[in-house]
């Protein structure tokens, strides 16, 4: 099946400062791809669509400016979060939409995020 | 956008057969139902995908009845490396929105 590549699957940082995570569709083109957080115990929450060159469409209650979302070629999309805080500690996971039309989404491994 | 509903946590015993039921009342006439799982600290991982009847593959079957507004997971005899989160998607035009999911534990 597709395979869809996340980096780094762990980063630790400092509050105050910016990590990016990538999302790459190794051996397909995204034209859309997802961002979805997720806490201990809990769902998949999506975050936002993102578009190849077009900008990414955010869910209500997602900060566009603090989680900037790239999706710039057909196999890369880039989740940055600006100026993390404790609080954005979470598991964020992207995946990309095959070809066909049914709806399959093929996910990342997941990046974790602490911030200290 | 469809909303699903399941069971908020199963437990089971290795060798058992476990079913693992969704509802889906207002699934649209396009939308294909697709069943994931999840191991901790890890991305979903792609089980299963139906549109109406019986699909089978090597790891599951997936029972839809006429009407669609249920789907049924069947794991024909599950081992303890099946314990993980069992998610039910439905494919809501262009967004998809997962719920609550399913906790599985399987017991020795």
């Amino acid at each position: 099946g597709a395979v869809v590549s996340q980096h780094p699957s762990r980063v630790i940082c400092k509050s105050g400062t910016s990590v990016k995570i990538e999302c790459r569709s190794l051996d397909f083109q995204a034209t859309t791809m997802f961002w979805y957080r997720q806490f201990p115990k809990q769902s998949l929450m999506l975050m936002a669509t993102s578009n190849e060159g077009s900008k990414a469409t955010y869910e209500q209650g997602v900060e566009k400016d603090k989680f900037l979302i790239n999706h710039a070629s057909l196999t890369l999309s880039t989740l940055t979060v600006t100026s993390a805080h404790p609080e954005d500690s979470s598991f964020y996971i992207c995946s990309a939409r095959g070809q066909a039309n049914t709806g399959e989404l093929f996910f990342g491994e997941g990046s974790r995020l602490t911030v200290l | 956008l469809a909303k699903t509903t399941q069971p908020i946590s199963m437990d089971s015993y290795e060798g058992q057969e476990v079913n693992i039921t969704c509802s889906h009342n207002n699934i649209a006439t396009n939308d294909y139902i697709t069943w994931y799982q999840q191991f901790p600290s890890q991305g979903p991982r792609f089980i299963i995908q139906g549109y109406k009847t019986k699909v089978t593959n090597e790891v599951a079957s997936l029972f839809i009845p006429a009407d669609r507004k249920s789907s049924t997971l069947s794991l024909p005899r599950v081992s303890l490396s099946d314990t993980a989160v069992y998610y039910c998607l439905v494919y809501a035009g262009f967004k998809t929105i997962f719920g609550a999911g399913t906790r599985l534990f399987v017991k020795a």
